[in-house]
């Protein structure tokens, strides 16, 4: 099938770290991405990794993908309050990218 | 280097009506993808573009069409427009010979029937 999962929302304290996770489906995916989503805005491409990487890391954030169990993080360090969103991750299917269904992410000051 | 540019950035339009919204990608970039974002449906692919040919289509109706000039540029129309209609329709657009390469985002266009 073509769910991508996602837990629809997470909470965290402001300077605390977030972990955002995905459960993907397609293991011939060759990039794998994190979208930022604002309110009223369209999606923001933050970061993605290719699929024979295990990690990468990109100043805050940190994408974590174990392709045996097809799972996909997202981390985000020193979390703050502009980072309050949903984030989307995604995969490259066939002809498009699949999304899941996104996370909020609330950050308490 | 100018984003993904579509316009308008809101409609509202009553049931029946047509609408066309319009999509400027990124310079240089050949593909041009839209996804329809509902809140129970989440980011469903419509259709894309890529060098004025329409390369793929989701599952949606045929009042859902689109096309692509020859500057990259799209426009989607939705046709005999329905309540369910109401979403903010993205666009993206890629340099995207292959699907396997990143995509931008516009804003996106927030259409409302009524």
């Amino acid at each position: 099938g073509e769910d991508v999962e996602q837990s629809l929302f997470l909470s965290v304290r402001e300077g605390d770290s977030s972990v955002i996770n995905c459960t993907y489906t397609d293991s011939s995916s060759t990039y794998l991405y994190w979208y930022k989503q604002e309110p009223g805005a369209g999606l923001q491409l933050l970061t993605y990794i290719f699929s024979n990487m295990d990690m990468k890391q990109d100043q805050r954030l940190t994408v974590l993908l174990n392709k045996k169990d097809k799972h996909l993080s997202l981390r985000i360090a020193d979390t703050q309050t502009g980072d309050s969103a949903i984030y989307f991750c995604a995969e490259t299917g066939t002809y498009k990218y699949i999304f899941g269904t996104g996370t909020r992410l609330k950050v308490l000051a | 280097k100018a984003g993904v540019t579509q316009t308008p950035r809101y409609l509202i339009k009553t049931r029946g009506q047509q609408v066309t919204l319009s999509c400027s990608p990124i310079s240089g970039h050949r593909s041009v993808s839209w996804y329809q974002q509902t809140p129970g449906q989440g980011l469903q692919f419509l259709f894309e573009y890529f060098s004025e040919t329409q390369r793929n289509k989701g599952n949606f109706p045929g009042r859902f069409s689109g096309r692509q000039f020859s500057n990259s540029r799209s426009e989607m129309n939705v046709s005999t427009l329905e309540l369910g209609d109401s979403a903010l329709y993205l666009c993206a657009s890629s340099w995207g010979r292959t699907y396997n390469t990143e995509a931008f985002f516009g804003q996106g266009t927030r259409l409302t029937v009524v």
